[in-house]
């Protein structure tokens, strides 16, 4: 059972575009994440959601706009998309409550700008 | 200093070999500590958390120093499957989960 998925799992596109990938978590956690990974491998924190009240917004430009519908979703939208955005967006969820708070990743999606 | 630093690897290691992988924090309010393993281009999955007492699930080991703001992992009887980038991640704080993770160490093992 797919327990957070993502789509699109690739996305191409060019300079200028506006685009959307969605998330979707069914292991009943309350908090969602966005994660960017460059092109070095470096995973970095972008945005956090906490029953759909966002958390955490980690300096990221205002091109980046998350939207949490319900506790189970959580979708981001990039304006105006630039080469610099290239890389791979990872959604994650967790638990903020009790013991057990590990993150569980979707498999990413891989955007390319040209 | 980075927040999360990690041996720079890669490690390159036969089959059946111990290797042991360490990282350093700086935030020693940190209240959290794991290991994720990342395939190539896959996601990262959560190995194990890691306890102040120390935890073993079986070939995986791995040890917290708060004192040394310090934290390993090793590995036993290594597999072929072994093979991936290993993540350090750091949770500063309960309720806001914001993890940070570590550059990670490539370990390919050697037939």
């Amino acid at each position: 059972d797919t327990a957070v998925s993502q789509t699109p799992k690739y996305l191409v596109t060019q300079m200028g575009n506006d685009k959307s990938i969605k998330c979707e978590q069914n292991l009943g956690h309350d908090t969602m994440y966005w994660y960017k990974q460059d092109s070095k491998k470096f995973l970095k924190i972008m945005f956090s959601y906490n029953n759909k009240e966002l958390i955490i917004n980690e300096t990221v430009p205002n091109r980046f706009s998350p939207k949490s519908p319900d506790k189970a979703h959580l979708n981001l939208h990039i304006n105006s998309l630039e080469l610099g955005d290239s890389a791979v967006y990872f959604c994650a969820s967790s638990r903020t409550s009790g013991d057990r708070r590990e993150q569980y990743f979707g498999p990413g999606t891989r955007l390319t700008v040209t | 200093r980075k927040e999360v630093e990690q041996d720079p690897g890669p490690f390159n290691v036969p089959e059946g070999a111990t290797v042991a992988f360490n990282c350093t924090y700086s935030n020693s309010a940190s209240q959290s500590f794991f290991w994720y393993r990342q395939d190539c281009r896959k996601e990262p999955k959560l190995l194990m958390s890691v306890y102040s007492s120390g935890n073993e699930d079986g070939r995986f080991t791995a040890q917290l120093n708060r004192a040394s703001q310090y934290i390993s992992l090793l590995i036993r009887d290594s597999k072929l499957s072994d093979s991936a980038t290993y993540l350090c991640v750091v949770n500063w704080s309960r309720g806001n989960e914001k993890l940070t993770f570590g550059t990670g160490t490539r370990l390919t093992i050697i037939p």
